[in-house]
């Protein structure tokens, strides 16, 4: 069955430092993947969405690579700040199915 | 533009009773789901559905029941709560292209 792995539970990092996120699948062959972020007590929010031939996309500080050889979405937040401070999900997903599936997320914090 | 509207945002429950939580949007979005999600879990998707009049079941459906009779309403009906439904449930629409839309949640507890 198809598999979702986010490194580590809990990440900190320096603030202005590039935090790296993991997002590994196994079992899969999604033709897209999404990131979220969720901050406590709240509802994901969608951040971006990177096609298997975009190899990367980027939003403001935001970075996402995709490579579908090594089944591996990163996500890069440049010039970190405290606010960023949240857990972010993947989800790899297929046109046209709807079952989407999570992973558990990786709890990144910022220190001052 | 309101987004995704879910309520109640809390309920005790005692088991054995049902009720539903509402969930509605405004974005005139296709697709819906409903997720639980639970403390080293993560979210896990109950029921989906891509227009008016389909659905289908996720990863967890068992005692969950949903109907999508409009573009905009999407209602997840508890049959008969346990102890084990107790959890955060989230609301979700998009549209083609875009990610999910998350509702702000309803905290559930079953005593």
């Amino acid at each position: 069955s198809q598999k979702i792995e986010q490194n580590s539970e809990a990440l900190n990092i320096q603030e202005g430092k590039t935090a790296t996120l993991t997002c590994n699948y196994t079992n899969y062959s999604p033709a897209y993947l999404q990131w979220y972020r969720q901050d406590p007590g709240r509802g994901p929010v969608f951040l971006l969405l990177i096609r298997e031939n975009e190899k990367e996309k980027r939003k403001e500080r935001l970075k996402v690579t995709f490579d579908t050889t090594l089944k591996q979405s990163l996500f890069h937040i440049t010039a970190s700040q405290p606010a960023d401070s949240a857990t972010y999900l993947c989800a790899p997903a297929r046109f046209g199915n709807e079952k989407l599936t999570f992973g558990t997320g990786t709890r990144l914090t910022i220190i001052p | 533009n309101a987004g995704v509207t879910q309520t109640p945002k809390f309920q005790v429950l005692k088991t054995g009773q049902s009720m539903t939580l509402q969930c509605a949007q405004d974005m005139n979005h296709e697709y819906m789901s409903w997720y639980r999600q639970d403390p080293g879990m993560g979210l896990r998707l109950i029921h989906y559905s891509v227009g008016a009049g389909i659905t289908d079941q996720g990863e967890v459906p068992n005692g969950y029941n949903v109907s999508r009779s409009t573009t905009e309403d999407f209602p997840l009906r508890l049959l008969s709560a346990a102890p084990s439904q107790t959890s955060v449930y989230f609301c979700a629409s998009r549209t083609g292209g875009d990610g999910y839309t998350f509702g702000s949640g309803t905290r559930l507890t079953v005593v």
